[in-house]
């Protein structure tokens, strides 16, 4: 299956930190998207970075993209305590209309 | 910014019984929406994408006579889960697809917690 990867599982780090999140995948993408899901709630998204782009930023987060390696991260600098969510890659693969391929999710917990 | 709702937020109800859960894009028009489901702690799991006017298209191991989908307009569709059992229970999360003007970016609702007892 397309299912994206990711790890580590689990992290915890301290506020102030940086946490870097890292996902794979198995076949061609338009483009590969991040987002953030709270306990129990829905899905933020956070950004979005499109198979001929390498490199993204939007504040605090910075997302790469490397196609040959079929692999993304996403690395959160100084890291908040409201920051503590999951955190789902998820492909646009293509000729897949559209539907999004979420990876495992990594739980990000940011003490104080 | 593009907004989804989902309704109900929260149901609970008895083994057999049906439940309808709506999907709106309250500020735009969609004509491809989909369901997914998740179940704790895991990820979500696309079960069918629903296109405005045409029967949906449902992922390889969902049963389409159990979970019913209407997309009757541009801005609402309906997954039924028909008589429910207690492994149906799970988190159901829509996302609309906007016409225009970023095709790119899905907007995800805010789910539905379903507990079947």
């Amino acid at each position: 299956s397309q299912q994206g990867e990711e790890d580590p599982q689990a992290l915890s780090i301290q506020e102030g930190e940086n946490a870097t999140m890292n996902c794979s995948y198995k076949t061609s993408i338009n483009n590969l998207q991040w987002y953030r899901q709270n306990s129990g709630r829905g899905l933020v998204h956070l950004i979005l970075i499109r198979s001929n782009e390498r490199e993204k930023h939007s504040g605090r987060l910075r997302v790469t993209l490397d196609t040959s390696k079929k692999s993304s991260s996403l690395l959160i600098t100084a890291s908040r305590a409201a920051d503590t969510a999951s955190y789902f890659c998820a492909t646009d693969v293509t000729g897949g209309g559209n539907k999004l391929t979420f990876g495992t999710g990594t739980q990000l917990k940011v003490e104080l | 910014g593009a907004v989804v709702s989902q309704h109900p937020s929260r149901v609970i109800c008895k083994s057999g019984t049906s439940v309808k859960i709506e999907c709106r894009s309250l500020d735009f028009q969609a004509t491809t929406m989909f369901w997914y489901r998740q179940f704790p702690k895991q990820s979500l799991m696309l079960m069918a994408t629903s296109n405005e006017g045409s029967k949906a298209t449902y992922e390889q191991g969902v049963e389409k006579d159990k979970f019913l989908i209407n997309h009757a307009s541009l801005t609402l569709s309906t997954l039924t889960v028909t008589s429910a059992h207690p492994e149906d229970s799970s988190f159901y999360i829509c996302s609309a697809f906007p016409t225009s003007p970023t095709p790119d970016t899905q907007y995800f609702g805010p789910g539905t917690r379903l507990t079947v007892l």
